[in-house]
C-alpha cells in the first residue's frame, strides 16, 4: 500500500500570510494526487486533483505542485475561511489512502 | 447539483453488521466515470477509504477491510450501500459516501454526503 505524509501536522498563520504544506507518498505516484480541504463539522472538499489542477470554483490563491513523491499546496494571501485542515490523497492505486492532515489555525 | 445523503442506524452493538446506504440525487448514478466510494474517519486514524462500487456492480475494497465489507448499488433508485460484517469498537467512525469521479488525470471524490456517525457499543 502507498503511505502518504504530511507535514506540518498544524501550522499557525495570519490573514495574508503566504502558506504552504507538503505531502509526501512512499513511493513514486506520478501525479496521481488530491488535495482536500476539511471545515469542522462538514465534508472535505475538493480543491485540487492531478497534483495541481485546481477545481472549479475554488479561488485561485489555492495552488499546488509536485509529481513523483513529493507535494505541495500553497495559500497565497490566507483568507478567514481558508482556516481549515487539509489533506491529500493518493488517487494511484488503490486503497486510496489519505495523509493524516495539516491543520492550518491562527 | 448533485448531493448525496447518507443514512442507516447510527448504534451497533458488537458483532452485530453495519448496513448504510447512500442516496444520490441531481445526477444520475449510472455514468462511466463515476466510482462510488464510501470513506470513513475518526479522530485516531483520520479518513480512510473503504471502497468503491460502479454502476455495473464491480467493486473494489481497501484490503484490511475486505473480509467484512460488501457493497451493493441499486441504479433504478440512485442508491448504493456498505455492509460492514462483525463491527467492533474500532469501526466506531463518522461514515461518508461520495462520488469518485475518473478521468484522464486519476481518481477524486468531488462530491461527498455529510456523514453520518457510527457507535459500536455494547
Amino acid at each position: 500500500d502507498v503511505l502518504m505524509t504530511q507535514s506540518p501536522s498544524s501550522l499557525s498563520a495570519s490573514v495574508g500570510d503566504r502558506v504552504t504544506m507538503t505531502c509526501r507518498a512512499s513511493q513514486d505516484m506520478n501525479s496521481h494526487l488530491n488535495w482536500y480541504q476539511q471545515k469542522p463539522g462538514k465534508a472535505p472538499k475538493l480543491l485540487i486533483s492531478a497534483a495541481s489542477i485546481l477545481q472549479s470554483g475554488v479561488p485561485s490563491r489555492f495552488s499546488a505542485s509536485g509529481s513523483g513523491t513529493d507535494f505541495t499546496l500553497t495559500i497565497t494571501g490566507l483568507q478567514p475561511e481558508d482556516f481549515a485542515t487539509y489533506y491529500c490523497q493518493q488517487s494511484f492505486s488503490a486503497p486510496f489512502a489519505f495523509g493524516p492532515g495539516t491543520k492550518v489555525d491562527v | 447539483q448533485v448531493q448525496l445523503q447518507e443514512s442507516g442506524p447510527g448504534l451497533l452493538k458488537p458483532s452485530e453488521t453495519l448496513s448504510l446506504t447512500c442516496t444520490v440525487s441531481g445526477g444520475s448514478i449510472r455514468h462511466y466515470s463515476y466510482y462510488w466510494t464510501w470513506i470513513r474517519q475518526t479522530p485516531g486514524k483520520g479518513l480512510e477509504w473503504i471502497g468503491y462500487i460502479y454502476y455495473s456492480g464491480n467493486a473494489l475494497y481497501s484490503p484490511s477491510l475486505k473480509s467484512r465489507v460488501t457493497m451493493s448499488i441499486d441504479v433504478s433508485a440512485s442508491q448504493f450501500s456498505l455492509t460492514l460484517s462483525s463491527v467492533t469498537a474500532t469501526d466506531t467512525a463518522l461514515y461518508y459516501c461520495a462520488r469518485g469521479v475518473v478521468t484522464g488525470t486519476g481518481y477524486s471524490l468531488d462530491y461527498w454526503g455529510r456523514g453520518t456517525p457510527v457507535t459500536v457499543s455494547s
